[in-house]
């Protein structure tokens, strides 16, 4: 089973500013099998990423994802008010399961 | 319009048994794989369960042999059997599929399931 870990837990950034969100797993993951998900409070998860780099259907351009093999990245280049949320790294498809990583907040400085 | 519609949640005892369903619309259940995830209050995502569209069905660790899903094709929905419930059930429950893309890019609003006395 491959296990995801992210960094940092938090994010403490301020509107304009770049986010840089690390996503780390145990084993090499197929970069076509890696998606980065936004999460607000009370709302259902929303893809943002696919593929470690393909952006979801109505996603802007200040989201980025990047990385293979066992580290990936997903960089906001510059943060809205409405980006400030939980965003988590998922693979899928490895051996047909799937895996979350426990999530990095990102709040306002 | 692409969407899904969890229902069936609700407060059960500890070692009870509930269904979740999911209905889709605009597009068909059996023609992608659909899954299940949880997130317990305060708490990450948790892959549960998935079912891909020949039929193979896979579980999360922590549900194997407790949890079944199940899709009913002619009422294009998708279905979560939850037997033996513990405390640490205790979740929003979500449905998701992918459509425009190979991750999860449709999710449903999620059903919250408590599990206690």
């Amino acid at each position: 089973e491959i296990v995801l870990t992210q960094s940092p837990g938090t994010l403490s950034l301020s509107p304009g500013e770049r986010a840089t969100l690390s996503c780390r797993a145990s084993q090499s993951v197929s970069s076509s099998y890696l998606a980065w998900y936004q999460q607000k409070p009370g709302q259902a998860p929303r893809l943002l990423i696919y593929g470690a780099s393909s952006r979801a259907t109505g996603i802007p351009d200040r989201f980025s994802g990047s990385g293979s093999g066992t580290d990936f990245t997903l960089t906001i280049s510059r943060l809205e008010p409405e980006d400030f949320a939980v965003y988590y790294c998922q693979q899928y498809g490895s051996s047909l399961l799937f895996t979350f990583g426990p999530g990095t907040k990102v709040d306002i400085k | 319009e692409v969407q899904l519609v969890e229902s069936g949640g609700g407060l059960v005892q500890p070692g009870g048994s509930l269904r979740l369903s999911c209905a889709a619309s605009g597009f068909t259940v059996s023609s992608n794989y659909m899954s299940w995830v949880r997130q317990a209050p305060g708490k990450g995502l948790e892959w549960v369960s998935v079912i891909y569209s020949g039929g193979s069905t896979y579980y999360a660790d922590s549900v194997k042999g407790r949890f079944t899903i199940s899709r009913h094709n002619s009422k294009n929905t998708l279905y979560l059997q939850m037997n033996s419930l513990r405390a640490e059930d205790t979740a929003v429950y979500y449905c998701a599929s992918g459509y425009y893309s190979p991750a999860f890019d449709i999710w449903g609003q999620g059903t919250m399931v408590t599990v206690s006395s």
